[in-house]
């Protein structure tokens, strides 16, 4: 069974610059998240997705972060304008439905650098 | 609320010593606990989740954790370390839907 597909590994951008990433789940799995590490911390829920709709965005930086998940599948991230503080791994990860007991599946993730 | 914490940010053994990893935990409601392992340059790999059935949990590679609600813990622990043990180690809680993880521990496992 095929993993959690993330692209670009790395990235390295200038400040004000903007930024996308993406992400494709394992098969079949309806849910998916997006989470930001910043070194040293355990990864913070940015947004997470039901199929195609929106479950919780609440520490989703809305004024220059955005996401979408067209068709239920793969998703986006993107950040415009980045900003120093930015700068973090952005894991995806994918459940089976989003349940109580289901187990997120996470992929290699994408280390971002703001310059 | 939920909330985890990890004493200490960095762990070290021989290899063969225990391996003790602890984990506290905050949860207004009952929560399912895990613990998820990241190697350099990977993403988290699932360890093992207690899921309010046996207390003792048995996980991937030889780890076990114990919960103990009269505690709040949740600790990891290995009988044996090994060089591939190296890793960094993350406990967290899912309470009301929403997981949320500690700051992790960085495990070294000296030769």
């Amino acid at each position: 069974e095929a993993g959690v597909a993330q692209s670009p590994r790395y990235k390295i951008i200038e400040k004000r610059q903007s930024v996308a990433f993406w992400c494709n789940p394992i098969s079949g799995h309806a849910t998916l998240y997006w989470y930001q590490q910043i070194l040293g911390q355990g990864p913070k829920l940015l947004i997470q997705f039901q199929n195609n709709g929106v479950v919780d965005d609440s520490q989703l930086p809305k004024d220059r972060f955005s996401a979408e998940r067209l068709k239920g599948v793969d998703s986006t991230l993107k950040i415009q304008p980045a900003k120093l503080e930015d700068s973090a791994v952005y894991l995806c990860a994918s459940s089976l439905e989003g349940a109580f007991v289901d187990t997120q599946y996470f992929g290699p993730g994408t280390r971002l650098t703001v310059l | 609320a939920q909330s985890v914490t990890q004493l200490g940010s960095h762990v070290s053994v021989s290899e063969g010593a225990l391996v003790l990893l602890r984990c506290n935990y905050s949860s207004s409601v009952p929560p399912y606990l895990f613990w998820y392992v990241q190697y350099p340059n990977q993403g988290l790999q699932l360890l093992l989740k207690y899921t309010s059935a046996a207390t003792l949990v048995k996980g991937i590679n030889g780890f076990e954790a114990e919960f103990k609600k009269s505690e709040t813990s949740f600790h990891l622990t290995k009988p044996s370390a090994h060089m591939s043990d190296a890793a960094e180690y993350f406990c967290a809680v899912k309470a009301n839907s929403k997981l949320t993880f500690g700051k992790g521990i960085t495990l070294s496992v000296r030769p």
